[in-house]
């Protein structure tokens, strides 16, 4: 699986967008994007994933680069309780369900 | 969508002592689930797979005599930390995977050895 590179921690404000960047500058042409996010004390929460196309859920947006190299996680309107870790995973996607996570970048939401 | 639930969701025992949590799929039969450990601070890291009716996978650096894998059926495993020992103390989570979703992850059991 693809390394993948996210800042350590960013803040944002209640109500306003906050745009997550993940670097994976190697990712092989069937590799997907996933984002989780863990909040304290919690199991990790899947929020969505994609290969090539722009996605959207109702958690989330993800946008992700025409090279492929970057993607961006968008929550549109943040609030409290989406203070968490958020984990950019790149891997094939299979049925192993096998994660391998990183760091994460540490969102916390300010009121 | 698929549950996996955890129990329990926090423990506390005595140094020497064994601890069993449980994993179940609620709603789905996992042939394959996965058990991570989380120390304070840090990502989760894979111990184990867990393969319903036959011997569990170990990651490099995990000690399969000490972190007991049982897979007995298609919705539940469950890991027993044996002696566990105050480094033991950790933040343990599994997860599983409906076919055609993606990768549920249970609340997590707090370990506390003493």
């Amino acid at each position: 699986d693809a390394k993948t590179t996210q800042p350590t921690s960013m803040d944002c404000a209640e109500g306003r967008a906050a745009n997550l960047p993940c670097n994976h500058s190697t990712i092989s042409g069937n590799e997907y994007v996933y984002w989780y996010r863990q909040i304290h004390s919690q199991g990790p929460q899947y929020i969505i994933h994609g290969l090539k196309n722009n996605e959207t859920n109702e958690m989330a947006s993800l946008i992700i680069t025409e090279d492929r190299k970057s993607s961006t996680l968008i929550l549109p309107h943040a609030t409290l309780r989406d203070t968490a870790v958020y984990y950019c995973i790149v891997r094939v996607r299979r049925n192993d369900y096998k994660l391998s996570f990183g760091a994460g970048t540490t969102v916390t939401v300010r009121a | 969508g698929a549950v996996v639930s955890q129990h329990p969701s926090w423990v506390i025992c005595k140094s020497g002592t064994s601890v069993k949590i449980e994993c179940r799929s609620l709603d789905f039969q996992a042939t394959t689930m996965f058990w991570y450990r989380q120390f304070p601070k840090q990502s989760l890291m894979l111990m184990a797979t867990s393969n319903e009716g036959s011997k569990a996978t170990y990651e490099q650096g995990v000690e399969k005599d000490k972190f007991l894998i049982n897979h007995a059926s298609l919705t539940l495993s469950t890991l027993t930390v044996t002696s566990a020992h105050p480094e033991d103390s950790s933040f343990y989570i599994c997860s599983a995977g409906d076919r055609g979703t993606e990768a549920f992850f249970g609340q997590g059991t707090r370990l506390t050895v003493v």
